[in-house]
């Protein structure tokens, strides 16, 4: 069963835009970390935020976590057609990482 | 490339049949992870080891087992396949024993037919 629920599902960006992209979970969680999967590969990590932390950033990647309303957030800024992907929350509790559905973004050149 | 192989990138095979797939975690991690992600179940965790003990077990039939050897690389065995069982099946590694960032390889893709 999945965790986390990823809102939207799709998301169509022009570059050097930003694309914002919510997570929402249910149970109590350890930490948080953001995915991304390219068409079909293995999945990258991108960013881990703990249940204590409630923003983080890294690059061009800025993360929120909101542990009263159970939710996060993914902002990519300025966004490049590289980004194009699928992006998922994942959250960690009782040793397993449980994934949401995932946002598939499209960058448009 | 995140470390982590996976043989074989591709599997096709028959209703009812066996499959081992295999799995080499990253240079000194200890912990393996298997996923299954398919269209309609999304990507769900089916099994963890850490050091040759199973850790943590998630959404993985019975038909389905798993193990560690010693070298650390991990095999995961499906037995009487069914045409639902066709999906990515993708391994992770982590250095720790859950929790830290998972480093995926690129998943083998089976075809049940």
């Amino acid at each position: 069963s999945q965790q986390g629920e990823e809102d939207p599902q799709a998301l169509s960006i022009q570059e050097g835009e930003n694309a914002t992209m919510n997570c929402s979970y249910k149970t109590s969680i350890n930490n948080l970390q953001w995915y991304r999967q390219n068409s079909g590969r293995g999945l990258v990590h991108l960013i881990l935020i703990r249940s204590n932390e409630r923003e983080k950033h890294s690059g061009r990647l800025r993360v929120t976590l909101d542990t009263s309303k159970k939710s996060s957030s993914l902002l990519i800024t300025a966004s490049r057609a590289a980004d194009t992907a699928s992006y998922f929350c994942a959250t960690y509790n009782d040793y397993k990482l449980s994934f949401g559905a995932g946002t598939t973004v499209t960058v448009r050149a | 490339d995140s470390g982590v192989t996976q043989t074989p990138k591709h599997l096709i095979t028959a209703t009812g049949q066996r499959v081992t797939l295999r799995c080499s975690p990253r240079s000194g991690d200890l912990s393996v992870y298997w996923y299954q992600q398919s269209l309609d179940q999304g990507l769900q965790f089916l099994i963890q080891y850490y050091n040759g003990e199973e850790r943590a077990k998630g959404n993985i039939l019975e038909r389905f087992s798993a193990q560690q050897f010693p070298d650390l690389h991990s095999e995961l065995n499906l037995s009487s396949l069914e045409l639902g069982d066709s999906a990515l099946y993708f391994c992770a590694s982590s250095g720790s024993g859950g929790g830290s960032e998972q480093f995926f390889g690129p998943g083998t893709r089976l075809t049940v037919l």
